[in-house]
């Protein structure tokens, strides 16, 4: 069965640096999709950034990017200089290609210090 | 456009009583998922609808859950007797292709069941 693991239940960063959040997972599929959504206070889950598994490169949505390590099962996402909107819950989420359902991570909350 | 919306925003139902959530998708969007996020929790997938198929409710947790969705469009979640265990955010999303697609979730709607 599929698995989403993201080991860090809480992060915090100053405003303005860089901050990474962790995500792997598990699965025997060759073809997925990863997601990584942003849930702020309002509960409105937002789609920060996707990859599709076949493509090396790696996702880039303006300061946010992500490091997809396919033979490790890795998908860290990379939030640089960090702003205090950025503060939210990240969920890291997987989908087989054939499949509509989205396997979740259990969350990282993050925290802005201004 | 306007994306996807949720009403209401919050219920507080006495143990019981039966409550109705409904979910108004984007138009267009084919596809219609319902979850549930309890609190500090990832979501849960409780229902999907595509089309004109039979929905998949391998997720809902009980037969007092249900759920419909009416012309392909607007979408009600019905829990019947409800339970304390019932309180959580319950999430709809929409998107275009049924498959591995973009999810677009609306505000949610926050159940409390005293």
């Amino acid at each position: 069965a599929q698995t989403v693991t993201q080991s860090q239940p809480e992060m915090s960063v100053q405003e303005a640096e860089t901050v990474t959040l962790s995500c792997t997972y598990d699965t025997s599929e060759s073809d997925y999709y990863l997601f990584w959504y942003k849930q702020p206070p309002s509960r409105q889950m937002i789609l920060v950034i996707r990859q599709e598994a076949y493509k090396q490169q790696n996702a880039t949505e303006n300061r946010f990017s992500v490091n997809f390590q396919k033979a490790a099962k890795s998908f860290s996402l990379k939030i640089s200089d960090s702003q205090l909107g950025d503060a939210a819950m990240y969920f890291c989420a997987y989908s087989m290609d054939s499949n509509y359902q989205l396997i979740w991570g259990a969350g990282t909350k993050l925290i802005i210090k201004p | 456009g306007a994306g996807v919306s949720q009403s209401p925003s919050n219920k507080v139902t006495e143990k019981g009583k039966d409550v109705e959530l409904r979910c108004d998708p984007i138009s267009g969007h084919t596809a219609l998922y319902w979850y549930r996020q309890s609190l500090g929790q990832g979501l849960e997938f409780l229902i999907y609808f595509q089309g004109n198929s039979a929905p998949d409710k391998s997720g809902l947790p009980s037969d007092r859950f249900s759920a419909e969705r009416t012309g392909g469009s607007v979408s009600t979640l019905t829990i019947q007797r409800t339970q304390q265990e019932d309180s959580a955010v319950y999430l709809c999303a929409s998107s275009l292709a049924p498959v591995a697609d973009t999810q677009y979730f609306g505000p949610g709607t926050r159940l409390t069941v005293l």
